[in-house]
């Protein structure tokens, strides 16, 4: 089945530090996706991503989409406390047919004041 | 700002029980998802629902589970026999379509413990 490798698993950083994770998978997917998830919240979406090599911003957020589709990254920059919690990539296969969302394991993140 | 709810937040059952869980999604939406979350592990998807009927499982979504809109307003997981293994956070999303993308709105997620 389809699966995507997050890494790293967790990072320790310190507030005011840039944050860079990605995501890799072994198929194709038509939108790649991240989101936040924070203790006892369900996942909130960041940034989503639609076409292959697409660079999105959002805030201090800057999330690429690479070019063979099988890839991504986020980055965040200026790391501040509130950014702590679990960052989940999740892929789209819409022209699969499918519907479901596969999200990776996900990195947790701590911000040290 | 519309958002999904999940009740209860948290659920405890005996091994053999049956649990429902009840999802509000958002007014507008058409379409409707569950997901479930393993303690520490990644978000998997079990089940979308589309004008009353299931539009897509996982191999997750055996026969013990079943979802239902009972009325215009909620969407419930029931789990018919409970095992130990389906302890885990399940989560309600909801989109109002489907396509090239159309983003699905997660619940808080409802925590369920089988012991």
């Amino acid at each position: 089945g389809q699966q995507l490798n997050q890494s790293p698993q967790s990072m320790f950083i310190q507030e005011g530090e840039d944050v860079s994770m990605n995501c890799t998978s072994s198929s194709i997917f038509n939108t790649w996706l991240w989101y936040k998830q924070e203790p006892g919240e369900g996942p909130v979406l960041l940034i989503a991503l639609y076409k292959a090599g697409e660079l999105t911003s959002n805030g201090r957020l800057t999330a690429q989409f690479g070019i063979t589709r099988k890839d991504s990254f986020l980055n965040i920059s200026a790391s501040i406390p509130s950014d702590v919690g679990i960052y989940f990539c999740a892929g789209h296969d819409f022209q699969g047919g499918s519907e479901k969302l596969v999200f990776g394991k996900g990195t947790k993140l701590t911000v040290n004041p | 700002e519309p958002e999904v709810t999940q009740t209860p937040s948290h659920q405890v059952t005996q091994m053999g029980q049956e649990v429902i869980l009840r999802c509000v999604p958002i007014s507008n939406h058409l379409y409707f998802y569950w997901y479930r979350q393993i303690l520490g592990q990644k978000v998997e998807f079990l089940v979308s629902f589309y004008n009353n009927e299931i539009s897509e499982k996982s191999e997750i979504f055996d026969d013990q589970f079943s979802v239902e809109r009972p009325d215009g307003s909620n969407f419930t997981l029931k789990i018919r026999s409970t095992k130990l293994e389906d302890s885990a956070m399940y989560f309600c999303a909801s989109s109002d379509g489907r396509g090239y993308y159309n983003e699905q709105f997660f619940g808080p997620g409802t925590r369920l413990t089988v012991l």
